[in-house]
Parts: structure tokens; C-alpha cells; sequence
């Protein structure tokens, strides 16, 4: 299972976009980049997932050079209620197989 | 999406009784199911592996025998704490992959299990 690395923490305001870095330099090729969120006491949710280039959905944009060393997730205009820990996992999903979560980014969003 | 639910959401025991937390698949199959365990400030730490009609792979440094895991259909698996500690006391998350959605990964609430 590839090795992520992410900043402990980061610090933004409301309406400003996020961008949350996650190195991963022993990706596999059979290997996913997915982003959840984490609220206390909840368990994680689904934010995006891609293998290469980029992804978008209603909530977040996943940016992922060629080498796939690295991935950037991208929160447009957050609010304070995005307020939580950002976790990066990189593994092959296929089959269901086991993540490993690193230690996440927590983002905190002041007014 | 799909839910994955759990039960009970908390739950109070006393030191050296046992406690089953439950993780169901609500509108999904799962074959496999995974339990997790967080402690305060902490990330995730992945405990096992739940299959389906088979036992359970425990990750390195997960007691078995104190860890009970059931996967008896392919919508619920259960977490039996058995012989609970205070240092048992913990949040407890199940997830679920979905093969119908390219194997999305769900998670449950958790549990947040106090031994005292």
C-alpha cells in the first residue's frame, strides 16, 4: 500500500478555495487516489476519487499530474461547514480491497 | 448513495463484559466488510478484514481472539469486544465497498464504545 503525506493541518476563510496536497511517490499503476472527509464522530464520506489528469464533481476537483507522485484536492469557496479532517488514500479498489488511512489534513474555516 | 448503518451508536459497558457492535449494507451486498478503530485526535486504524461466509483477516498487532468478528450474510458483519478494558474504550467504524459503484468505499457512523 502506497505511503501518503499530507500537511497536518491548514487554516482558510469562508469563500476562499482550499487546496490540500497529498504525496504518495511509491504509487502503483493499479492504484486509485480517493478523498474522504471526516466530521467528529462520523465516520468518513466520500469526496472524489481519480486515477489521472482530473476529476470533478458538485463538490471537490482531484487534480493528479502525469507521474501520479502526487494529488491535489481542490474545495471551491469553502464554508465553515467544511470545517473537518481531509484523509488521502491510494490503493488498488478493485475487489474491494483494504485502505490505509494516513494521518489527514485538518481544515479549519473561520469567517 | 449507499448506506451503511450501525448499531447501537453508543454503548456504556462494564470492564470485563462483552459488547457485539453491528454493520449493516442497507441497499447494497457486501462480501467484504472492514472494521476500524479511531481513539481521540487520531486517524483511522484499520483492525480487519470481514468476509463473507469465511473467517476474518486480522490486521498485525489485532488480537483475534478478543476482536470476535461474524460476517454471516452479505449484509451484516459484526464486531464482538470480548472481555472489554478501559483501553478498549474507543470509536468504532465499519465500511462497506459497493461493487456496483466501481468498489466505493461507504462508512457506517461508528460506535463509541466507553468501558468503564
Amino acid at each position: 500500500l502506497a505511503k501518503t503525506t499530507q500537511p497536518i493541518s491548514m487554516d482558510s476563510y469562508e469563500g476562499q478555495e482550499v487546496n490540500i496536497t497529498c504525496s504518495h511517490n511509491n504509487i502503483a499503476t493499479n492504484d486509485y487516489i480517493t478523498w474522504y472527509q471526516q466530521f467528529p464522530s462520523q465516520g468518513p464520506r466520500f469526496i472524489i476519487q481519480g486515477y489521472k489528469t482530473k476529476v470533478t464533481n458538485e463538490v471537490a476537483s482531484l487534480f493528479i499530474p502525469a507521474d501520479r507522485k502526487s494529488s491535489t484536492l481542490s474545495l471551491p469557496r469553502v464554508s465553515l461547514s467544511d470545517t473537518a479532517v481531509y484523509y488521502c488514500l491510494v490503493g488498488d479498489i478493485r475487489g474491494g480491497n483494504k485502505l490505509t488511512f494516513g494521518t489527514g489534513t485538518q481544515l479549519k474555516v473561520e469567517l | 448513495g449507499a448506506v451503511v448503518s450501525q448499531h447501537p451508536s453508543r454503548v456504556i459497558c462494564k470492564s470485563g463484559t462483552s459488547v457485539k457492535i453491528e454493520c449493516r449494507s442497507l441497499d447494497f451486498q457486501a462480501t467484504t466488510m472492514f472494521w476500524y478503530r479511531q481513539f481521540p485526535k487520531q486517524s483511522l486504524m484499520l483492525m480487519a478484514t470481514s468476509n463473507e461466509g469465511s473467517k476474518a483477516t486480522y490486521e498485525q498487532g489485532v488480537e483475534k481472539d478478543k476482536f470476535l468478528i461474524n460476517h454471516a450474510s452479505l449484509t451484516l458483519s459484526t464486531l464482538t469486544v470480548t472481555s472489554a478494558h478501559p483501553e478498549d474504550s474507543s470509536f468504532y467504524i465499519c465500511s462497506a465497498p459497493d461493487s456496483t459503484t466501481n468498489y466505493e468505499q461507504y462508512f457506517g457512523p461508528g460506535t463509541r464504545l466507553t468501558v468503564t
